[in-house]
């Protein structure tokens, strides 16, 4: 059962464009929200994370927006660079599963000159 | 500190051969994680330890997939016998409750099944 749904799979933007990203989840235990960012032959590494108390967190140029109510959160880039060309991951974990992750489909991001 | 690091990073090998990954998680840390990663099905858990303990193994595919952690510093993925459909990059993670339970991943093992 995929518990965390993910979109859009890939997406293209111009350099200073905001991509988004979205995920949705069907499970209330959940309550911690982090985005993880895979570059080529890497392996993934946190970028942004949130917890429910809170509708939004900014980090540098990233930010989540958090819809407890509609169990959606997303991840917002602003002025997005080449550099930020990469695949992002939601996640989430529930409360009494200590470190275990459940994690979205992935989204392809592609940002051109 | 190093980081998860992972060996070997690349492996190539005939159907029907027995494939071992190794993992050796950041020091200190007390969960371990193997994810398998394909452009099909993502990035899915495999199975994840807690202090050298197999929490969780549903995420294990089939007998054919065998995992163990015999103390806190080494922990390994064993394939036998190997099959073309398990072909993928094979990803190791660690994290520790103490630190808000960011998982820190390795860069991975790529395996091809000819």
């Amino acid at each position: 059962q995929q518990q965390v749904k993910q979109s859009p799979q890939s997406l293209i933007v111009q350099k200073g464009g905001i991509p988004i990203i979205n995920c949705a989840y069907e499970n209330t235990a959940f309550d911690y929200f982090p985005w993880y960012q895979q570059f080529p032959g890497k392996g993934p590494a946190l970028l942004i994370a949130i917890r429910p108390d809170v509708s939004e967190k900014k980090e540098g140029r990233f930010t989540i927006s958090f819809n407890k109510s509609a169990k959606q959160f997303s991840l917002h880039i602003m002025d997005s660079q080449p550099g930020d060309s990469a695949t992002y991951f939601c996640a989430a974990k529930r409360g009494d599963t200590a470190s275990k992750l459940t994690f979205g489909t992935g989204t392809r991001l592609q940002v051109t000159l | 500190d190093a980081g998860v690091i992972q060996s070997p990073r690349h492996e190539v090998t005939e159907m029907g051969q027995e494939v071992t990954l190794r993992c050796k998680p950041i020091s200190g840390h007390d969960y371990l994680f193997w994810y398998r990663q394909t452009m099909m099905r993502g990035l899915e858990l495999l199975i994840y330890f807690n202090n050298n303990v197999p929490i969780d193994d549903s995420g294990m595919p089939e007998d054919r997939f065998s995992a163990k952690m015999p103390n806190a510093s080494f922990s390994t993925l064993k394939i036998q016998p190997s099959e073309p459909r398990d072909s993928a990059v094979y990803f190791c993670a660690s994290s520790s409750d103490r630190i808000n339970n960011e998982q820190f991943f390795g860069p991975g093992t790529r395996l091809t099944v000819l």
